[in-house]
């Protein structure tokens, strides 16, 4: 069965470096999107894709954050200056229709020193 | 207002009995999704099961189903004969809006189940 894919599962970076979560969402889904989750507290939406161009983005994806589909099958979540309150999961998921069901990938945990 | 409101933070249930997670809602657009997602200690989002607001009839999906009750704006996860893999968080989710862009998923804050053997 075909499933959302993320990588790397875990990624430790220092604070104020530059990090690039990847994900390779199902083939044939065209719509896609990033969410977080802060350690013991809900998910959280950050982004929205669709058609090259962002469809919606919360108060939290703010200018340090940008998201990318550089080719036909991987879609990037860029945080230019990483601060330590993105530690976070982070997960992508995608739908083939905008009122499908959304299906997440296994998550990258990121850990900001 | 809390769009979507987990009350029970932690629930217990006895292995093959049935469990309830409570899920109440608040949208006022007349076309909305909600979901249930499993969440296990390996951290993964696992998709459930899927109601939308215009459906008549509860969903259903295995042991899960949706008790929904669309005038008191709650959609309650039953799952039935629990096993011990069963023992997850559960988040419950909204999405409103049927036309335009892609449409984001709202959460409730979770229930950590734990199925006792």
């Amino acid at each position: 069965e075909p499933e959302v894919t993320q990588t790397p599962s875990h990624q430790v970076t220092q604070m104020g470096q530059e990090v690039i979560l990847r994900c390779v969402p199902i083939s044939n889904h065209l719509y896609f999107y990033w969410y977080r989750q802060i350690l013991g507290q809900k998910v959280e939406f950050l982004v929205s894709f669709y058609n090259n161009e962002i469809s919606e983005k919360s108060e939290i994806f703010d200018d340090q954050f940008s998201v990318e589909r550089p080719d036909g099958s991987n879609f990037t979540l860029k945080i230019r200056s990483t601060k330590l309150e993105d530690s976070a999961m982070y997960f992508c998921a995608s739908t083939r229709g905008h009122t499908d069901t959304q299906y997440f990938g296994p998550g990258t945990r990121l850990t900001v020193l | 207002a809390q769009k979507i409101t987990q009350t029970q933070p932690g629930m217990f249930v006895q292995e093959k009995e049935a469990v309830t997670l409570d899920c109440t809602y608040d949208t006022s657009d007349p076309s909305y999704g909600l979901f249930w997602y499993k969440q296990p200690s390996s951290g993964e989002m696992i998709f459930l099961i899927y109601q939308g607001s215009y459906d008549q009839q509860n969903a259903t999906e295995g042991r899960y189903s949706l008790n929904f009750q669309k005038a008191r704006k709650s959609a309650n996860l039953v799952i039935s004969a629990s096993q011990l893999g069963d023992s997850a968080m559960y988040f419950c989710a909204m999405r409103e809006g049927s036309g335009g862009s892609a449409r984001q998923l709202t959460f409730g804050s979770g229930t950590q189940l734990t199925v006792l053997p």
